[in-house]
């Protein structure tokens, strides 16, 4: 078991530029979450899937702002035209199934944006 | 919305000595969770507290949720440089979505 993949790890990019960040979670995984977290503050929700169904989306996920886990393995966020205020750590997070649910939501190493 | 505060913001500490990390809910808490980061890096589960009263522990670390849930604290014994980093308080709001406290940053001098 690997753990929860992130990619890529940085990235630096122009703003009006789309970007696109991939999560691999610890297989047979069914829950998968998306966070954002700015400098000097936690983690903020913003969107959740069980197995490739998007159950919910946060009012900070903007119409610029698509996930997707179209076989209910990994899930890719994109955001388009990126802003300066989209400069964050995108973290992704996983969990099992309900019956096999410890507790612990297992998090990746997060994928760093930076917006010039 | 659940909101969490969480107490000492930062916090410097000798090697060696003990420290208490508060986290304070707006609403009772029907999960707690404990999470430790490391600068510019993803969260480490430590420790999760469901039942009013409960206390858990994990080598030096001990974590308790009070009986009224609705706050929590974590305590370090005989601090030890490894422990440095920025921990955070999350409380489950529903299927396991988080609302994270802005955390603690712990810096541990030799």
């Amino acid at each position: 078991d690997t753990g929860v993949s992130q990619d890529p790890r940085h990235k630096i990019t122009k703003r009006g530029q789309n970007v696109t960040f991939r999560c691999d979670p610890i297989s047979e995984h069914n829950r998968l979450y998306w966070y954002r977290q700015t400098l000097g503050q936690g983690p903020e929700f913003l969107t959740y899937f069980q197995n490739e169904a998007q159950l919910e989306k946060s009012r900070l996920l903007s119409d610029r702002f698509s996930a997707e886990r179209p076989k209910g393995s990994f899930s890719t966020l994109e955001i388009q035209r990126t802003e300066q205020g989209d400069s964050a750590m995108y973290l992704c997070a996983s969990s099992p199934a309900s019956g096999a649910n410890t507790g612990e939501l297992f998090f990746g190493e997060g994928s760093r944006l930076t917006v010039l | 919305s659940q909101e969490l505060e969480q107490s000492p913001q930062s916090l410097i500490v000798q090697e060696g000595k003990n420290l208490t990390i508060n986290c304070t809910s707006s609403k009772t808490l029907y999960g707690l969770y404990w999470y430790k980061q490391k600068y510019g890096e993803g969260l480490i589960f430590l420790m999760m507290l469901q039942k009013g009263g409960e206390e858990k522990s994990h080598e030096k670390i001990t974590a308790k949720l009070d009986e009224k849930k609705q706050q929590s604290s974590l305590h370090i014994t005989a601090s030890q440089p490894s422990h440095a980093g920025i921990y955070l308080c999350g409380a489950d709001i529903g299927f396991q979505k988080l609302v994270f406290g802005t955390g603690t940053r712990l810096l541990v001098s030799p």
